[in-house]
């Protein structure tokens, strides 16, 4: 069964302690993997797609990085306002545009 | 900067009554959705439409489910007889002019079943 799981379940960062959250994944034929923010009641906010393995991209504080089993999106110098859910999704090459989710990273920075 | 739209923000209905969940997606894309969360749960895919079809479903969209582009902009999601099962967070995103584009999300619809 394809899966996407994300860790740490939740992460307390102080302002500018910089670190990383992980999305590993088993599925096959993957076409791409999508990184989301999500914050409390609202709709998940696209961050980056990644298509291939050695792939990187950029974004302010974020940077999001794809090898053949996982992602990572490493966060530098985190502000408060970075607080959110981080969500990782798969796309499938056999699937018409289905996403499957990671259950998210719970991410809180303190000031 | 073009956005997805969803109304209404929130609806309360009857369990066995029918809903009706509406979206604007982004003017130019071509692919439409909709995904589903559960409080504290996963964001859950529904149905993905393309040309006028459904082009796939997952096994929660059943017969009570249905969507519709009733016209060039509004792209619906309807339920015909809710269940308290149903209460979610409804969410319509668009992509642009392939499946494998990233998909852009609406703020959600709140449905609750009472």
């Amino acid at each position: 069964e394809d899966q996407v799981t994300q860790s740490p379940e939740a992460l307390r960062l102080q302002e500018g302690e910089s670190s990383s959250l992980n999305c590993s994944y088993t599925v096959s034929g993957l076409r791409g993997l999508f990184w989301y923010r999500q914050d409390p009641g609202k709709g998940p906010e696209f961050l980056f797609t990644l298509y291939s393995a050695g792939e990187e991209k950029e974004k302010e504080r974020l940077k999001a990085t794809l090898t053949k089993k996982e992602s990572f999106l490493h966060i530098t110098a985190p502000k408060p306002e970075d607080s959110a859910t981080y969500l990782c999704a798969v796309l499938m090459g056999t699937s018409y545009g289905k996403l499957t989710f990671g259950q998210g990273t719970i991410l809180t920075v303190h000031p | 900067e073009p956005e997805v739209t969803q109304t209404p923000s929130h609806q309360v209905t009857q369990m066995g009554q029918e809903v009706i969940l509406r979206c604007v997606p982004i003017s130019n894309h071509l692919y439409f959705y909709w995904y589903r969360q559960i409080l504290g749960q996963k964001v859950e895919f529904l149905v993905s439409f393309y040309n006028n079809e459904i082009s796939e479903k997952s096994e929660i969209f059943d017969d009570q489910f249905s969507v519709e582009r009733p016209d060039g902009s509004n792209f619906t999601l309807k339920i015909r007889s809710t269940k308290l099962e149903d209460s979610a967070m409804y969410f319509c995103a668009s992509g642009g002019t392939s499946a494998y584009n990233e998909q852009f999300f609406g703020p959600g619809t709140r449905l609750t079943v009472l």
